[in-house]
């Protein structure tokens, strides 16, 4: 089974900062089968983005994604005030079990 | 317009079962593979079973294997989770989630749509 790592816990952030969120697997991602997804709290997870760096459709451009092999990135270029959210990252590599990491929650500072 | 709206949550002793529907609409159901992941209260996303657009490749977390199934009816643009044997460490929000790769496309898929879940809550 491959683990997700997610760092830091929790961002602390003001509104116009960039967030950087990190995503590390305990093996390689096969074909960067890595996704994000947003989650605000009552809701249902949201796509962000797939195959590791490709947007999600109507995803605005300050969301980007990053990385191959073991380790990966989302960026949020200027945080607006809806981003404030719980990000996931998640591995569908070729064979099951697929799983998530533990979440990185972006809060207002 | 897709939506996946999920049912047949509630309140459940331990050991009893449950039967969740997810009813899908807006696309061409019977060509997309399906998925059931799950949230604990205050907790993260755990996948939880997957089923192929004919009901051929069926997999299962090890955390439930051997207690749900999963199955789908095309005729019925739905797909279910039976869940028996229930424990504690179920109680949960039950969300079904659609592959983006519809049948003909090779790879496994990211999650492009998401139901809005329904709880499952198992307890005496």
């Amino acid at each position: 089974e491959i683990v997700l790592t997610q760092s830091p816990g929790t961002l602390s952030l003001s509104p116009g900062e960039r967030a950087t969120l990190s995503c590390r697997a305990s093996q390689s991602v096969s074909s960067s089968y890595l996704a994000w997804y947003q989650q605000k709290p009552g809701q249902a997870p949201r796509l962000l983005i797939y195959g590791a760096s490709s947007r999600a459709t109507g995803i605005p451009d300050r969301f980007s994604g990053s990385g191959s092999g073991t380790d990966f990135t989302l960026t949020i270029s200027r945080l607006e005030p809806e981003d404030f959210a719980v990000y996931y990252c998640h591995q569908y590599g070729s064979s099951p079990p697929w799983t998530f990491g533990q979440g990185t929650k972006v809060e207002i500072k | 317009e897709v939506q996946l709206v999920e049912s047949g949550g509630g309140l459940v002793q331990p050991g009893g079962s449950l039967r969740l529907s997810c009813a899908a609409s807006g696309f061409t159901f019977s060509i997309y593979r399906m998925n059931w992941v799950r949230q604990a209260p205050g907790k993260g996303l755990e996948w939880v079973s997957y089923i192929s657009s004919t009901s051929s490749d069926i997999y299962y977390a090890d955390s439930v294997k051997g207690r749900f199934t999963i199955s789908r009816d095309n005729a019925e643009n739905s797909v279910y989770l039976q869940m028996n044997s229930l424990r504690a460490e179920d109680t949960a929000v039950y969300y079904c989630a659609r592959d983006s790769r519809p049948r003909g496309i090779t790879g496994t898929a990211h999650y492009d749509y998401w139901g809005q879940g329904t709880l499952v809550t198992v307890s005496s």
